[in-house]
């Protein structure tokens, strides 16, 4: 079956540090991709999404690359910012899920002044 | 911006009673979900509808119903509200069709607890 999985959290760093968030999934034919950020006290929101291979997705200066050949759809930024503290989601929609997303277990992260 | 809605925010009450978590959305989507959010942040699908009189269960088992009377309104209820029922409920939309690159927009959340 289709599933995501998410590198473990607590993820703590200092303000400026470079961001990693690692993200492999499993799924049948050619999913879109999509990372979700959640603030504390607050809904999902939509960070940024990838629909083929090799695309890449971008917003607020994180960015990710859908890479079919690793299975991957990792989340990087170049300098996190305090602002950036929030709970980090992977998610896939595939073809035969009829539209409904599969979400990875979540990656907290805290930035540190 | 994203037109979901969720009442109440947070909600405190007491075994056995019964209970109606409101989501409403402005959007005009045909898709709706509501998802159970775990102290550990994991999401779990309960129930989805694809519109109007269509509902169906998710990923994991809830003592929970929904109906979808509305377009726009699709409301979660508990017959008797029980500590195990104790969590974050989150209701997302999306447009219609078989795109599977359509987002899904999430209200705020609410925070239940049963004591």
């Amino acid at each position: 079956g289709n599933s995501v999985t998410q590198m473990e959290g607590p993820v703590t760093l200092s303000e400026e540090a470079f961001l990693t968030i690692n993200c492999t999934y499993t799924a049948t034919g050619y999913p879109s991709l999509f990372w979700y950020v959640q603030y504390p006290g607050e809904g999902l929101q939509l960070l940024l999404k990838a629909t083929k291979a090799d695309d890449k997705g971008s917003n607020k200066g994180f960015e990710a690359t859908y890479r079919k050949e690793t299975t991957s759809f990792h989340l990087e930024k170049g300098s996190v910012q305090v602002s950036d503290s929030a709970v980090y989601f992977c998610a896939l929609s595939a073809s035969n899920q009829g539209g409904k997303l599969i979400f990875g277990q979540g990656t907290e992260l805290s930035v540190k002044p | 911006e994203a037109d979901i809605y969720q009442t109440p925010r947070y909600l405190v009450i007491g075994t056995g009673k019964k209970i109606t978590l409101e989501c409403s959305q402005t959007m005009g989507h045909d898709k709706m979900y509501w998802y159970q959010q775990d102290p550990g942040m994991e999401l779990h699908l309960i129930h989805y509808s694809y519109g109007v009189n269509s509902t169906e269960k998710g990923d994991l088992s809830s003592e929970s119903t929904v109906s979808r009377i509305r377009t726009e309104h699709f409301p979660l209820t508990l017959e008797s509200a029980r500590p195990s029922h104790t969590s974050q409920y989150l209701c997302a939309s999306s447009e219609s069709g078989t795109a599977i690159y359509n987002e899904q927009f999430f209200g705020p959340g609410t925070r239940l607890t049963v004591l």
